[in-house]
């Protein structure tokens, strides 16, 4: 079983507010890793899929970053919204697709 | 385009009783996975389908669970019987293929809660 790690838990910042959470995950035989946000009553949507160490991928205030040789992604949320309120997860997919993912990160942005 | 369906969204039952969920994918995807989401905790892979045949059932607790997907199209997760350690969202998703680059597509989720 794959060991994919997501910090912190959870985080609560003030409207406004700048902030970064991390995934970690095996660094050999690396495929893809995914991030998804699930927003309560929702379904998990997928913001971005990482393929290539260095990677850097963007979709309006959020942003990613992968690097593959010490096994970790960063997600960025600039200027954060209440409407980002949700939680963010990492998923590490084997080359079948079968992902591993982490726990999760919940981010509660107060108005 | 039509999202993944998934009903009932919300079911109560007892322990030692059955329930069935359903599961109907984007149309075309030939991958659909069931996971199983406790609170506090990471979608769980329970199976995965790879048009009507299971790719893996690893984390399947198979005295209790069965998945089927006749015709590789819809697919339908059961338990019988239940136990109150099964109180969890049940999250179906598909995709087009199975490789590692294909993002997943997710239903709304089943939340049960057993009493």
């Amino acid at each position: 079983i794959l060991n994919v790690e997501q910090s912190p838990q959870s985080l609560h910042v003030q409207e406004g507010d700048s902030t970064n959470f991390t995934c970690s995950f095996p660094s050999s035989n690396f495929y893809a890793l995914h991030w998804y946000r699930w927003e309560t009553a929702k379904s998990p949507e997928a913001l971005f899929v990482m393929t290539l160490n260095g990677d850097e991928k963007k979709k309006g205030r959020i942003s990613a970053t992968l690097n593959t040789k010490e096994g970790y992604s960063y997600l960025y949320i600039k200027g954060s919204q209440p409407e980002d309120s949700a939680t963010y997860l990492c998923a590490y997919p084997p080359d079948a697709g079968k992902s591993t993912f982490g726990d999760g990160t919940t981010l509660t942005v107060k108005p | 385009e039509a999202g993944v369906a998934q009903s009932p969204r919300y079911k109560i039952i007892e322990k030692r009783q059955s329930v069935a969920f359903w599961c109907n994918p984007i149309s075309g995807h030939a991958t659909l996975y069931w996971y199983q989401q406790i609170l506090g905790q990471g979608p769980k892979l329970l199976i995965q389908f790879q048009n009507n045949g299971v790719v893996d059932d690893s984390q399947l607790p198979k005295d209790r669970f069965s998945a089927e997907r006749l015709k590789g199209v819809d697919s339908t997760l059961k338990i019988q019987p239940a136990k109150l350690e099964d109180s969890a969202v049940y999250l179906c998703a598909s995709s087009p293929t199975r490789g590692a680059g294909e993002k997943l597509f997710f239903g709304s989720g089943t939340q049960l809660s057993v009493l």
